[in-house]
């Protein structure tokens, strides 16, 4: 089965640039959206389609995708960026993937 | 605007079912697919399956195959999963949401049901 991975952890400062990444087979041939996650909060959309932003996302929230890895860019992130945050694709024209998640810390 | 308004949370004690309900509103139910992804507590998003609105496909998760199911009604405009056979490892918060198309995004998501197992 298709999988994705994703660090467990990643630290910023305040200000500073987060990246995460999401690797799997050749993944830059699917489509890859970001989710943000907080505590006692439904997911919310930041990227799809490997670097398109919905509206409302602030533009320091970036995407790109080639290979085998995507990622996650925040730029000047700020304290309210502090959440998990989870990469997903379709692994077939049927099915879903979720990777594992990165809980990212704004120290 | 688009909003999912989902059941209310629920106890259950282990081998019984739970049927959780997604009522959508604010777009037209049967042009999307209607989502279940579930959260257990530290554990990552997990995909359970999908039902296509307009003619009721479905697509269960390997992982879920045989014990649950996806259903919508149209005139509701909500759609419903019923997970079986349940244990502790149930306990979860599930969402539903939408996507569009073959390989859409969950662009609007459900405010989450909290289920827990127990005896």
């Amino acid at each position: 089965s298709y999988e994705l991975t994703q660090p467990p952890s990643v630290s910023v400062s305040p200000g500073q640039t987060a990246s995460i990444s999401c690797s799997g087979d050749k993944l830059g041939d699917r489509f890859v959206c970001w989710y943000q996650l907080k505590p006692g909060q439904s997911p919310v959309m930041v990227i799809y389609q490997d670097k398109q932003r919905p509206s409302g996302i602030p533009e320091r929230f970036s995407g790109s995708n080639s290979g085998n890895t995507a990622t996650l860019t925040i730029s000047g992130t700020q304290a309210m960026d502090e959440a998990d945050y989870y990469c997903q694709a379709w692994a077939s024209n049927t099915d879903v993937v979720f990777g594992g998640g990165t809980k990212l810390t704004v120290l | 605007q688009v909003h999912f308004v989902q059941s209310g949370a629920a106890v259950k004690k282990p081998g019984a079912s739970v049927r959780l309900s997604c009522e959508a509103s604010g777009y037209t139910f049967t042009n999307y697919k209607i989502q279940w992804v579930r959260q257990a507590p530290g554990q990552r998003l997990e995909w359970m399956g999908w039902i296509s609105a307009g003619n009721g496909d479905t697509k269960y998760s390997q992982r879920f195959q045989g014990r649950v199911t996806i259903t919508r009604d149209t005139s509701a405009t909500t759609a419903y999963m019923e997970l079986s056979s349940l244990t502790s490892e149930d306990t979860a918060v599930y969402y539903c949401a939408r996507t569009y198309g073959d390989h859409g995004n969950f662009d609007y998501w459900g405010q989450g049901t909290l289920v827990t197992v127990s005896s």
